[in-house]
């Protein structure tokens, strides 16, 4: 799991306070992707980059910004988070060719808590 | 469109007996097909994946699974299974004709293995 790293692993968090979740890929890969992971509901794609540009953004509330500067690092800023966002949060990257079968690699998570 | 059906919230199996875990899928054109495996604190695991060709496909630690078109289904299967097997297990599936690499995954199925 060296090859995508995310910080910090836990976070807690009032809903007021304003905190960033960051990740960093060491494959090369020109594609990154934020996930939300809550207990016994299906993985949420949240937002993708492709070559530092958004493609994608599945009606994420505004509460939630992200930001890729460089193809091998991905921001999540939060705002006024609600209790419900409390879950584990994951980025993947990838190789960005479109229409490819590929696969996606995933760092460990941070485990958000909204208090 | 595209989704993934995983039926089994958990499977249960003892040490050294065959396991299976179910994967169904739906798109509109081709399949692409993975298995991720995701361990307690950790992201998600590339397991293997389908492309084309060979309906039996060969992954990471003796897993194996077996594309069946014509009942859309991808089960992911081990001939012996490991306590060390235990975790929780997410199928994905992209439409080839899907742009870039946006994966759409299942609610995931909890492989537990007894000694």
């Amino acid at each position: 799991e060296t090859g995508v790293t995310q910080t910090p692993r836990h976070l807690v968090m009032g809903m007021t306070n304003k905190k960033s979740l960051k990740c960093e890929q060491h494959l090369g890969h020109n594609a990154m992707y934020w996930y939300k992971q809550s207990a016994k509901k299906p993985l949420e794609l949240m937002f993708v980059y492709n070559f530092k540009e958004q493609t994608e953004n599945n009606s994420v509330p505004s509460r939630f910004s992200p930001e890729c500067p460089n193809s091998s690092h991905l921001f999540l800023h939060l705002h006024t988070l609600q209790p419900e966002d409390s879950a584990l949060y994951l980025c993947a990257s990838s190789q960005a060719t479109s229409g490819g079968p590929n696969e996606q690699f995933f760092g460990p998570g941070t485990r958000l808590t909204v208090l | 469109a595209q989704s993934v059906a995983q039926p089994e919230d958990q499977v249960n199996v003892a040490e050294g007996n065959p396991l299976t875990v179910k994967c169904t899928y739906s798109v509109s054109g081709n399949p692409y097909l993975f298995w991720y495996v995701q361990y307690p604190n950790r992201g998600l695991q590339f397991l293997l994946k389908y492309i084309t060709g060979d309906n039996l496909v060969k992954g990471s630690y003796g897993f194996e699974a077996e594309f069946n078109k014509s009942q859309t289904s991808f089960h992911l299967k081990k001939p012996s299974a490991l306590v060390s097997d235990s975790a929780l297990y997410f199928c994905a599936v992209r439409d080839m004709n899907s742009g870039y690499s946006t994966l759409t995954f299942g609610k995931g199925t909890m492989l537990l293995v007894s000694p």
